[in-house]
């Protein structure tokens, strides 16, 4: 039979182009804001975090920006690798702390 | 690596059974976080320990039950399994709540 899942969102980009993956989260009280990737076969990998007292913060080829105003959070990957395929995940915390709330994830390809 | 073990990696069980997912958090972690993953709810955060004590609840059905030893390690317990429970389970650890959190490979459990 059909089976039923999450539709997730893809982005296909080629090989050394930049990348922006886009969230919405929900929580206004959120403080805390992470994005994960996650491999086929493998558990969620912290890649870069950001606090709601910054509107940017940059890692090794990334970039996380935060739009507190329309609740926005989005990932820039610059020079796409094909290791970056992946689905990535964005994460508010709540709950002081206790929890991650995970968005839906969107389905990252790289074309070669 | 994460540094975090969960184990089994694979778990068939059948419908009204009960099992237990394990977990070991990175050296030095206090906080323990469980997670399931499956195709139609996505990432959804369950339960919460740090310490010892239960921080915080999230989508945990009563069947399902958790706590963490004194060793730090934690443990899952799923009973009157049924279909839906199919899914992969995930720990993750950090060091204080609030910090990043580290996942490990998951638990893929299969109720047939």
């Amino acid at each position: 039979g059909e089976s039923v899942g999450l539709h997730l969102p893809t982005l296909s980009v080629q090989e050394g182009d930049n990348s922006i993956i886009n969230c919405a989260y929900s929580n206004s009280a959120s403080d805390y804001f992470i994005w994960y990737k996650q491999e086929s076969g493998k558990g969620p990998q912290f890649i870069i975090d950001i606090r709601s007292n910054m509107d940017k913060r940059q890692g090794q080829r990334v970039t996380v920006l935060l739009n507190k105003t329309v609740k926005h959070l989005s990932l820039q990957i610059a020079a796409t690798q094909p290791g970056d395929s992946a689905v990535y995940f964005c994460a508010e915390n709540t709950g002081g702390g206790n929890k991650l709330t995970f968005g839906t994830g969107t389905q990252l390809k790289v074309e070669l | 690596d994460s540094g975090v073990t969960q184990t089994p990696k694979h778990l068939i069980t059948a419908t009204g059974q009960r099992v237990t997912l394990r977990c070991s958090p990175r050296s030095g972690d206090l906080s323990v976080y469980w997670y399931q993953q499956s195709l139609d709810q996505g990432l959804q955060f369950l339960i919460h320990y740090y310490n010892g004590e239960e921080r915080a609840k999230g989508n945990i059905l009563e069947r399902f039950s958790a706590q963490q030893f004194p060793d730090l390690h934690s443990e899952l317990n799923l009973s009157s399994l049924e279909l839906g429970d199919s899914a992969l389970y995930f720990c993750a650890s950090s060091d204080i709540p609030y910090n990043e959190q580290f996942f490990g490979p998951g638990t893929r459990l299969t109720v047939l």
